[in-house]
Order: structure tokens, then sequence, then C-alpha cells
């Protein structure tokens, strides 16, 4: 059974830092590209990033670029956001999600974590 | 940046037809999927490609699309349908939600 499990969320003060994991099982973690996607308290989803299989080509939306970094450790099947001078507007549910690609060449999301919730204020 | 309009909500009667689209620029060029999710849960799949089906997705979900516009259509729309819904596209490589659109069931 494919599991997404993320940690690592808590309070913190505007400026500070966090270090979210997503811990997966169930699947051939190395295969996959993975990205994080966020919602903020009553809002809709967002992207913030996403890293491809050996983690040499991340990507971020313009809103987290130059603050967080996505990683991964495909020995230990784990996913990583490290986000730095975190702001009141990056206060959100953070979600690990995988990425499935068909032959027709469409990709989607098809297992998330449950999410792990990170609260910016001071 | 690229974006998806979608409405806010959209309301139906049980065992009535509900649709909600999503719009975008050029969006009969891309792909679309859509998401649902109810309240406290994480998201899940209900259309991809446009058009397909993940398999125990109920056959009453199906998707469209016409110009730039997509449209998720649940057909005789049960009270367990309400969530919220996000069409998503690529654009770019880059990953673009619409802002969801609450489908209430009265």
């Amino acid at each position: 059974e494919v599991q997404l499990v993320e940690s690592g969320g808590g309070l913190v003060q505007p400026g500070g830092s966090l270090r979210l994991s997503c811990a997966a099982s169930g699947f051939t973690f190395s295969s996959y590209w993975m990205h994080w996607v966020r919602q903020a308290p009553g809002k809709g989803l967002v992207w913030v990033s996403r890293l491809n299989t050996d983690g040499s080509a991340p990507k971020y939306a313009d809103s987290v670029k130059g603050r967080f970094t996505i990683s991964r450790d495909n020995a230990k099947n784990t996913l990583s956001l490290q986000m730095n001078s975190l702001r009141v507007e990056d206060t959100a549910v953070y979600y690990c999600t995988r990425v499935y690609c068909t032959t027709g060449g469409g990709c989607y999301f098809d297992y998330w974590g449950q999410g792990t919730l990170v609260t910016v204020s001071s | 940046s690229y974006e998806l309009i979608q409405p806010p909500s959209v309301s139906v009667s049980p065992g009535q037809t509900a649709g909600i689209t999503c719009s975008g620029d050029k969006l009969g060029d891309k792909n679309v999927y859509w998401y649902q999710q109810k309240p406290g849960q994480s998201p899940v799949v209900v259309i991809y490609q446009n058009t397909k089906r993940p398999s125990g997705i109920p056959e009453r979900f199906s998707g469209s699309t016409s110009g730039i516009t997509a449209t998720l259509t649940i057909s005789g729309t049960q009270p367990v349908d309400e969530a919220d819904y996000y069409c998503q596209a690529w654009d770019n490589d880059y990953v673009v939600f619409g802002g969801g659109t609450k489908l209430t069931v009265l």
C-alpha cells in the first residue's frame, strides 16, 4: 500500500525556519517525481515545489523561490522541504504528493499525504 | 502567470446533474485534471487527462473539454459528492490549480 507521511510542521515566528519531511513507502520511491502542494486555512490548493527522480532538477513557485529548498534521499525514501525566511502568508497545510504519468503522457497526483500544518505567527 | 478560473460555488439537488467549469487560456491544448477534496481530507483525483476516470471513481463522474473550458460533470449527484473540486493543468512544467469550487448538494 502506498503511503506518504508528512512530519515537521509546527508554529514558527516570522523569519524563522522549518524542515518538513515526507516518508514514502509501498512503492519504488526513486522512480517517481515528487511535489509539495500547500493549502492555507480555508483556501485552495497551491503548488509549491517539485523534484525529479535523482534530485538534480528542482523547481519552485515564485512565491517560495530563494527561501525554500526541496530535496530527497532515495536511500531513505524521504522527501524534504527546507523552509527559511518564513512569512505569515506561508501558513498552510503542506502536502507531499506523488506524480503518476500515464502511457498517454498525462501526469497527475495519484497519492497524497495527510498533510502537516505550518503556522507562521508571532 | 497562468490562471485557471472556477466558479466559487455550485449547488445541485440530489439526483440531478452538476457541472463545474474551469477556464484558462488555450486550455483546450492542455490536459486537465480534477480533484475532489472533502473537509479534513487530502485531495483525490476523480478525472485525469480531461476525460479519464481512475479505478474506484464512480461512473457518475465525467470530464469534457471545449475550447478554453473544461467541465466536470456529476450525473445523479449524491449527498456524498458534496466537496470542494479543483481543476489542475500543467503550464511550462509548472503546476496550476484552479481556485476551487464548493459543490453543495441540497
